[in-house]
């Protein structure tokens, strides 16, 4: 079974100042998914940014990249210029390539992110 | 596009009592999730249902069941409720089976067993 590990349950951050989540999981699968996903105080899973397995270049989406090493079995999430309104839980989570695994996605337990003004 | 609905928001039972909450997906996603968020334990798979089977379950006790309408919408239903199912029901939903399209996930309903 897929585990996947977050070991910072909380982070701090000033406005505009960059910061890096870290998340590493355990597989035996070749292709997978990552994704992260960021859980406010509404209590809704925004999904983040994701990443396949098989492309070596890592995914960006405004703000928010990863540094994907499969090697490392390493995930994490880095904020560029962090606002008041990207703090919120963040979730790492695996999917089987398919999406036919047992349960969807594997959350790692989430970091805390919290946001100096 | 209508994102993932659920209903109730906030859902308050006795020890003992059944508890129903319900879920709609997103039009065209016809795989639906259940996960249950407790305090300090994250996010436990609970259910998946895609085309109207039971394709998995976590590991939790009989008396969670659901179950999945011809239109793609869910019922998650809790059976003689017990404190520790006090919980945070989050219900996701996504496209058929490939890995690459993501959970799409609801606001939650807040179960609190008294």
């Amino acid at each position: 079974a897929q585990t996947v590990t977050q070991s910072q349950p909380e982070m701090s951050v000033q406005e505009a100042e960059t910061v890096t989540l870290s998340c590493t999981y355990d597989t035996s699968e070749s292709d997978y998914y990552l994704f992260w996903y960021k859980q406010p105080p509404s209590r809704q899973m925004i999904l983040v940014i994701r990443q396949e397995a098989y492309k070596q270049q890592n995914a960006t989406e405004n703000r928010f990249s990863v540094n994907f090493q499969k090697a490392a079995k390493s995930f994490s999430l880095k904020i560029s210029d962090s606002q008041l309104g990207d703090a919120a839980m963040y979730f790492c989570a695996y999917r089987t390539f398919l999406g036919g695994g047992a349960d969807g996605l594997t959350f790692g337990k989430g970091t805390h992110l919290i946001i100096q003004p | 596009e209508a994102g993932v609905t659920q209903s109730p928001t906030h859902l308050i039972k006795t020890r003992g009592q059944q508890a129903t909450l319900r879920c709609s997906p997103i039009s065209g996603h016809t795989s639906v999730y259940w996960y249950q968020q407790a305090l300090g334990l994250g996010l436990q798979f609970l259910l998946w249902y895609d085309e109207g089977e039971e394709r998995n379950r976590g590991n939790f006790p009989p008396r969670f069941s659901g179950r999945q309408f011809p239109n793609y919408s869910s019922e998650l239903n809790v059976n003689a409720l017990e404190l520790e199912d006090s919980a945070l029901y989050l219900c996701a939903s996504s496209r058929a089976l490939t890995g690459n399209s993501p959970l799409h996930f609801g606001n939650g309903t807040r179960l609190t067993v008294t």
